[in-house]
């Protein structure tokens, strides 16, 4: 069975400091890994997504996240965090392969906070 | 475009009442989605469509009803409204499948007291 799991409820970080808000992932075969961002009162936005190829995938806003492969995780980082990050962010898994019966797992979401 | 458009905005209904939840898309997507999103729980997928007049079962579709009449619209009906039902719910839509990147409406807040 598809799982995700963020350890962290929340990540707090100063404005300008790297951030990193980690996820691991459990899946049958390789997986298609994501992250979505949540502001306030609205839905998610995609930032990134890993299938294939490069273990370090750039998206939106800055973000960047690394697939390390035989630590099943997905972790998202930023090397210079911004007040406007503050959100609340998902890390989503689907494995390759899966047809119509494979399904998108959402973790639970790990609320950034970025002090001034 | 207007992407992905969800009415109402919020809602409350009392137990044992009826209601349905509107989703339209206008960016011609195959797929469309309803999740709910509850406290620690991250997002459950409810039902999801893989085109007009397919529709299939996700995590949690017990209580809940959809339907596909047209590519664009993907309302979900609550037969019998309960107090576990009380969630924030996000319609998404997406052009080939999950594994492509979902496009998030912005959500119906409904209450049942």
């Amino acid at each position: 069975a598809q799982s995700v799991a963020q350890p962290e409820d929340q990540v707090n970080v100063a404005e300008g400091n790297p951030l990193t808000v980690k996820c691991t992932y459990s899946v049958s075969g390789n997986p298609y890994l994501f992250w979505y961002v949540q502001y306030p009162n609205r839905g998610l936005q995609f930032l990134l997504k890993y299938i294939t190829g490069d273990n370090l995938v750039k998206g939106s806003y800055g973000f960047e996240a690394e697939f390390n492969k035989s630590q099943t995780s997905f972790h998202l980082k930023k090397p210079s965090a911004l007040v406007s990050d503050s959100a609340l962010y998902f890390c989503a898994v689907r494995a390759h392969g899966s047809g119509n019966t494979g399904k998108l797992i959402f973790g639970q979401g790990t609320t950034l906070q970025v002090k001034p | 475009n207007a992407g992905v458009t969800q009415t109402p905005k919020f809602q409350v209904l009392k137990t044992g009442q009826s209601m349905t939840l509107q989703c339209a898309q206008d960016m011609n997507h195959e797929y469309m989605s309803w999740y709910r999103q509850d406290p620690g729980m991250g997002l459950r997928l409810i039902h999801y469509s893989v085109g007009a007049g397919i529709t299939d079962q996700g995590e949690v579709p017990n209580g809940y009803n959809v339907s596909r009449s047209t590519t664009e619209d993907f309302p979900l009906r609550l037969l019998s409204a309960a107090p576990s039902q009380t969630s924030v719910y996000f319609c998404a839509s997406s052009y080939r499948g999950f594994s492509y990147e979902q496009y998030f409406g912005p959500g119906t807040r409904l209450t049942v007291t």
